[in-house]
């Protein structure tokens, strides 16, 4: 069974930092595309970044890049989200995803889920 | 980057089907067959029901069908049930490893 599990948010002041971690079991974790996607109180869903199966390649949404940095270690199953600078607009509900597939289109869709961490930036 | 754009509600009672539309551009839905949707209940975390296009996930019930037609996918809901009442999203692969998610629907079982 893939688990996911997510840890680390809390409540910040702006313009600070704060690391957030995924742990991953059930699965090979090395092999898979992960995904950061945030959920603002009472919003959608918004992508945040992505990470290669060797953290190579990370990509991230505009309005992150720069302060954010995705990572992870694959000998420990873990997945980071470095956030700088915090932003009030930054407090959201923090999801780790498990990529469907290890290659091709199947690298492309969110399947397995954590249950997030809260991340709040108070002024 | 702009979110793709859903109807904020749909209702319907038990037993009948409805549709949720999902429109972005030719630079992401258009382009790509890699619109995938999902199912989130108060307080949970997303549930993927349908991935390229059109896919299901097993175990996902067959009441829960994708489409597209240019840069409009939809999510058709037949034989709607009471624990289908949820907030569904849709995305898009938008290219060079980035995704955009629709605004969301929530889904009302009258």
């Amino acid at each position: 069974e893939v688990k996911l599990v997510e840890s680390g948010g809390t409540l910040v002041h702006s313009g600070r930092s704060l690391r957030v971690s995924c742990v991953a079991s059930g699965f090979t974790f090395k092999d898979y595309t992960m995904f950061w996607v945030r959920q603002r109180p009472g919003e959608g869903l918004e992508w945040v970044s992505s990470v290669s199966w060797n953290g190579d390649n990370t990509v991230y949404v505009d309005s992150v890049k720069g302060r954010f940095t995705a990572s992870r270690d694959n000998a420990r199953n873990t997945l980071y989200l470095q956030m700088n600078n915090l932003r009030l607009d930054d407090t959201a509900l923090y999801y780790c995803v498990k990529a469907r597939g290890s290659g091709g289109a199947s690298q492309h869709t969110f399947d397995d889920w954590g249950l997030g961490t809260l991340l709040t930036v108070s002024s | 980057q702009s979110a793709l754009t859903q109807p904020a509600s749909v209702s319907g009672p038990p037993g009948q089907s409805i549709t949720i539309s999902c429109t972005g551009t030719s630079r992401d839905v258009g382009i790509y067959n890699l619109v995938s949707w999902y199912q989130q209940h108060p307080a949970g975390a997303p549930k993927l029901i349908i991935f390229e296009d059109n896919r299901r996930p097993s175990g996902i019930s067959s009441r829960f069908s994708g489409s597209k037609f240019g840069n409009t996918a939809s999510l058709t809901i037949s034989g709607l049930q009471p624990e289908d009442e949820a907030d569904y999203y849709c995305c898009s692969y938008a290219g060079s490893s980035t995704y955009v998610f629709g605004s969301g629907t929530k889904v009302t079982v009258l």
